[in-house]
């Protein structure tokens, strides 16, 4: 199984100022990295799919790099509605299929 | 538009059998792959496992193999996750989601979740 480490486990900063969430995975993925959202009581949302791609109706302040093993989302600057967990989220074969980060919240510093 | 609609809560004894629905809508439900997502209270995500709705193709992740069964019924454009028997660990709000671009790709469109309380 690929074992996907996000770091920090949270995150604190102010609106208005830049996130930047680390996601490792324990061997290669290539760029098959998703990143997700998810805010309380709410199903996940994909947000960057192929390490670097936003999803249909992503803000551009949302931004994903990395390839291989590392791999970073950046927030540019934060608004009030992006606090919230961030998961990454490695599809790169069968097998072993898809495993998830442990997550990163994100607060209000 | 295209969604994926989840069957209600459900409160269960353990011992007792369960199995819940996501049907879609909106899209070709034969022509992706529908995956389920456990998440326990206050947890992260965890990839259960994946079924193609178009044959039935279905696989597990080995954590969850054995524990509880993939199935779809393409006339009805509905995926199911079911128990034979419920254990309090299984106590979660479960997800289905559809993978985007393969058996192994993102998720684009979720389910609003399906949460299983298991307690006697």
């Amino acid at each position: 199984e690929i074992v996907m480490t996000q770091s920090p486990a949270t995150l604190s900063v102010s609106p208005g100022e830049r996130a930047t969430l680390s996601c490792r995975a324990s061997q290669s993925v290539s760029s098959n990295l998703a990143w997700y959202q998810q805010k309380p009581g709410q199903a996940p949302r994909l947000l960057i799919y192929g390490a670097s791609t936003r999803a249909t109706g992503i803000p551009a302040r949302f931004s994903g790099s990395g390839s291989g093993t590392e791999f970073t989302l950046t927030i540019s600057s934060l608004q009030s509605e992006d606090f919230a967990v961030y998961y990454c989220q490695q599809y790169n074969n069968w097998p072993p299929g898809v495993t998830f980060g442990q997550g990163t919240r994100l607060e209000i510093k | 538009e295209v969604q994926l609609v989840q069957s209600g809560a459900e409160v269960k004894k353990p011992g007792e059998s369960l199995k819940i629905s996501c049907k879609g809508s909106g899209y070709s439900f034969t022509s992706y792959w529908i995956g389920w997502v456990r998440q326990m209270p206050g947890k992260g995500l965890e990839w259960m496992g994946i079924i193609y709705p178009g044959d039935s193709d279905t696989r597990y992740s080995p954590s969850f193999q054995g524990q509880v069964t993939i199935s779809a019924d393409k006339s009805i454009s509905t995926a199911y996750l079911q128990w034979s028997s419920l254990k309090a660990s299984d106590t979660a709000m479960y997800y289905c989601a559809r993978h985007w671009g393969g058996i192994v790709g993102p998720s684009d469109i979720w389910g609003q979740g399906t949460m299983v309380t298991v307690s006697s």
